[in-house]
């Protein structure tokens, strides 16, 4: 079935680094990427989302590009912040609603 | 908007008790409702989906006799975990999706329930 494994965690970095979560997928067709954050006591929000090839997604100064030959969908930011720590989730739907989960990046962001 | 909450947000109970879990959706109406399972250190796991007033559809393993799925509402789904033994402890969270157009309904997910049984 489909599947979406992501760089193991916990990544810690310093404020105004540079962040690079891996994301890749298996799935057949075509489907919709995303990326999901939980804040600390939240539920999951949707980051950005990508729903076909060579698609860049964006949001909050993050970034993830649709890469079929590779299938990936790379979490990168270029400045991060400490208000940036937080659990990110890579995820797929094949078109119906059932998105397939990633098992999460603890991203913690130090002054 | 599009907010999603949960209650109760961490309940403690005895084993072969039944706990029930509430999911709403604030300020809109739910196409649809979905609940997740999710063990520490490990990614969300579907359990079901459910439309409103019809019968909760189960993913492969989850026992439906266990896991009671109720959608009496456009903005109301619980949960309730009959009979609760220790592995059922985790963390459940529910979303609940809207009509937003193209081949997505974006999902809005709650905060979370905390079940820990003793």
């Amino acid at each position: 079935g489909d599947s979406v494994t992501q760089m193991e965690g916990p990544v810690t970095l310093s404020e105004e680094a540079f962040l690079t979560i891996n994301c890749t997928y298996t799935a057949t067709g075509y489907p919709s990427l995303f990326w999901y954050v939980q804040y600390p006591g939240e539920g999951l929000q949707l980051l950005l989302k990508a729903t076909k090839a060579d698609d860049k997604g964006s949001n909050k100064g993050f970034e993830a590009t649709y890469r079929k030959e590779t299938t990936s969908f790379h979490l990168e930011k270029g400045s991060v912040q400490v208000s940036d720590s937080a659990v990110y989730f890579c995820a797929l739907t094949q078109g119906a609603q059932k998105l397939v989960f990633g098992q999460g990046t603890r991203l913690t962001i130090n002054p | 908007g599009a907010v999603v909450s949960q209650h109760p947000s961490w309940v403690i109970c005895k084993s072969g008790t039944s706990v029930k879990i509430e999911c709403r959706s604030l300020d809109f109406q739910a196409t649809t409702m979905f609940w997740y399972r999710q063990f520490p250190k490990q990614s969300l796991m579907l359990m079901a989906t459910s439309n409103e007033g019809s019968k909760a559809t189960y993913e492969q393993g989850v026992e439906k006799d266990k896991f009671l799925i109720n959608h009496a509402s456009l903005t109301l789904s619980t949960l309730t975990v009959t009979s609760a033994h220790p592995e059922d402890s985790s963390f459940y969270i529910c979303s609940a999706s809207r009509l937003a157009g193209g081949s997505y309904n974006e999902q809005f997910f709650g905060p979370g329930t905390r079940l820990t049984v003793l």
